[in-house]
């Protein structure tokens, strides 16, 4: 089964809208962290926002913040007021693990295309 | 500071051969991850190096290893290379290792096995 699943493989926002990106799931451990990353045509993974299993806020970082349901298994990448530059490919990751050995698992992506 | 470093950006080498990657952390980061990302199996993590040891392991035949040297710099070997090894190997490089949540990331080394 997938561990993290991207039901979504390409999105299309106007500039200046926002967007919900989903992930889902699937872990048994209490304990795990939840990634977003970015990747540009160039190749390079940029971190965008992590959430812990037991943080009980949702994550924010300026207009990136991640709609985290536990019991859903959901945790969601909100990108508020689109730019142009954000047309890239958006990975969702999880880290489980504890003591030392963590795993990290990332779903297949979804593309972002930004419209002017 | 500068960022992580991968060298070579682009590798073209015959099935059988064997490669060596190269990655160089940011300054002071201990901990140095690789992934291999292909079309088909999406991003995969490899393994993890923290001061020299290697403290986690992805799901790969013996035919990848790696190594990191005192400074952090971490290299990734393949041996008897083939067709499916083809990808995009990218590093990532961290202070506190996989317990800590942000790694960053190297633009990568787009390997071609023909």
């Amino acid at each position: 089964a997938q561990k993290i699943t991207q039901t979504q493989p390409g999105m299309f926002v106007q500039e200046k809208e926002a967007v919900t990106l989903d992930c889902t799931y699937d872990t048994s451990d209490q304990s795990y962290g939840l990634f977003w990353y970015k990747q540009p045509s160039s190749g390079e993974m940029i971190f965008l926002i992590y959430q812990g299993s037991y943080d009980e806020q949702n994550a924010t970082e300026g207009r990136y913040s991640l709609n985290f349901q536990k019991a859903r298994k959901s945790a969601n990448l909100v990108i508020s007021a689109s730019q142009l530059g954000d047309s890239a490919m958006y990975f969702c990751a999880m880290r489980e693990g504890t003591g030392g050995s963590y795993i990290p698992t990332f779903g297949r992506g979804t593309s972002l295309i930004v419209h002017p | 500071k500068a960022g992580v470093t991968q060298t070579p950006r682009y590798l073209i080498k015959t099935r059988g051969q064997q490669v060596t990657l190269s990655c160089s952390p940011i300054s002071g980061h201990r901990s140095v991850s690789w992934y291999q990302q292909t079309p088909g199996q999406g991003l995969q993590f490899l393994f993890e190096y923290f001061s020299e040891t290697q403290r986690n392991k992805g799901n790969f035949p013996g035919r990848f290893s790696g190594r990191q040297f005192s400074n952090s710099r971490s290299e990734m070997n393949v041996s008897t290379l083939e067709l499916g090894d083809s990808a995009l190997y990218l590093c990532a490089s961290s202070f506190g290792g996989m317990a800590t949540y942000e790694q960053y990331f190297g633009p990568g080394t787009r390997l071609t096995v023909t």
